[in-house]
């Protein structure tokens, strides 16, 4: 088992750019969550994708929004990149019909906006 | 919404004592808080999980307890190994959204030989 597996898993981009990130979940899992993670900090909610579609979202700009694909696999875009953003961008996956099952986090994709 | 705090946020130990790690949590409503282990360069792993209708549960060296009176959950850690040395996440959720995890800020364990 592959375990949570994310794609790139480094980038760099300017100032107004856009940018996809993608995320395959743990062989299994149905729901699949997206977090950030700023330097020194812990990881920030940003939503949850469950039957393709946004069921929950945290306090993140409509500059973020998600898609999740019939295979359960996900992408995270993001318009009009800031500086701000430069972040690892974790992906998360849980068991599915288990709603308190275990979070499984994949090694993340780290973005550097310049 | 809910709010985390995680103390300390650096922590030194020598190898073979215990660490303790230390949370306050804002919603009364919560009831999982997980803590996960995250490595450099890693990603966060889950060591140790607790939910509101118990105080304690133990696995191994590591141990977590909980007081829902004072919302308030700790991380001990005993007989402490270089490999220990990590940063420690608490969280906290509703255990019917355990994907929206509010997390601590983290703490920095090392062990020191």
């Amino acid at each position: 088992d592959a375990g949570v597996t994310q794609s790139p898993t480094h980038l760099i981009k300017t100032r107004g750019q856009q940018v996809t990130l993608r995320c395959s979940p743990k062989s299994g899992h149905d729901t699949v969550s997206w977090y950030q993670q700023a330097l020194g900090q812990g990881p920030q909610f940003i939503f949850q994708y469950y039957e393709e579609e946004e069921r929950q979202r945290g306090n993140f700009p409509d500059r973020f929004s998600g898609h999740q694909f019939p295979n359960y696999s996900s992408e995270l875009n993001v318009n009009a990149l800031l500086l701000g953003d430069s972040a690892l961008y974790l992906c998360a996956s849980r068991a599915r019909g288990v709603p308190t099952g275990e979070l499984f986090f994949g090694e993340g994709s780290r973005l550097t906006v310049l | 919404g809910e709010n985390v705090e995680q103390h300390p946020s650096t922590l030194s130990v020598q190898e073979g004592d215990s660490a303790v790690i230390k949370c306050t949590y804002s919603d009364s409503a919560s009831n999982y808080f997980p803590w996960y282990k995250q490595e450099l360069g890693k990603r966060p792993q889950l060591i140790i999980d607790i939910r509101s209708n118990v105080g304690e549960k133990k696995d191994q060296r590591i141990a977590v307890t909980l007081n829902k009176t004072a919302k308030h959950f700790s991380l001990h850690i005993t007989e402490t190994q270089p490999e220990d040395s990590a940063v420690y996440f608490c969280a906290a959720s509703l255990s019917g959204t355990a994907s929206k995890l509010t997390f601590g800020t983290g703490t920095r364990l090392q062990v020191t030989l």
